[in-house]
């Protein structure tokens, strides 16, 4: 089975800080590296699919970068707002595989 | 925008029953997964399906079955339902031909088994 794991497991930010967390994966056989916000009550969605070293991508306050050859990724979130708070979700696919292997998420909760 | 539905969102049930989560999506994909999540471990796959009967298994097959007669309707069957099952099940569907392409997800079915 694949460890793919994201740190912190939680986090607690005021309205307007800027922050970031970080996904660890397998750094061989690497495939794609997918990034979800999971809202309460709503269904998982995309936020990012990756596959270059070096890549960086940006939706709105949102951007990701990725390191293949370290194996991690992490996701910032300029100018947190309290529609931030979700768990934001990682998952893995390998080169050989036909499968994502999820982190276990990173809980955002955002103050006003 | 792609739909992914599945028909309950709370399900009680008692040990021994056999219970169906019924998952249908409306964007034409070929590939459709389901997954539980616990507290703590994430997302883990149960089964996927890449085409019409099809299936192929997850990392924690075991106590599941599932059935992929139309390409839009993929079911998830607790063939005795054991206190262990207790979860929430998500459903996913994605397009087919390259597994990394992003998945859209239902809403959740919270299951628990008494």
């Amino acid at each position: 089975i694949l460890n793919v794991e994201q740190s912190p497991q939680s986090l607690h930010v005021q309205e307007g800080d800027s922050t970031n967390f970080t996904c660890s994966f397998p750094s061989s056989n690497f495939y794609a590296l997918h990034w979800y916000r999971w809202e309460t009550a709503k269904s998982p969605e995309a936020l990012f699919v990756m596959t270059l070293n070096g890549d960086e991508k940006k939706k709105g306050r949102i951007s990701a970068t990725l390191n293949t050859k370290e194996g991690y990724s992490y996701l910032y979130i300029k100018g947190s707002q309290p529609e931030d708070s979700a768990t934001y979700l990682c998952a893995f696919l390998g080169d050989a595989g036909n499968m994502l292997t999820f982190g276990g998420g990173t809980r955002l909760m955002v103050k006003p | 925008d792609v739909k992914v539905t599945q028909s309950s969102r709370y399900l009680v049930k008692r040990t021994g029953e056999k219970v169906f989560l019924e998952c249908v999506q409306d964007m034409d994909h070929e590939n459709m997964f389901w997954y539980r999540q616990d507290p703590g471990l994430g997302l883990r796959l149960i089964y996927f399906s890449y085409d019409v009967k099809m299936k192929e298994k997850g990392d924690i097959p075991e106590g599941y079955s599932v059935s992929r007669e139309k390409k839009e309707r993929f079911s998830l069957i607790l063939e005795s339902a054991s206190t262990n099952q207790t979860s929430m099940y998500l459903c996913a569907s994605s397009l087919g031909g390259d597994f990394s392409y992003e998945q859209y997800f239902g809403p959740g079915t919270r299951l628990t088994v008494t």
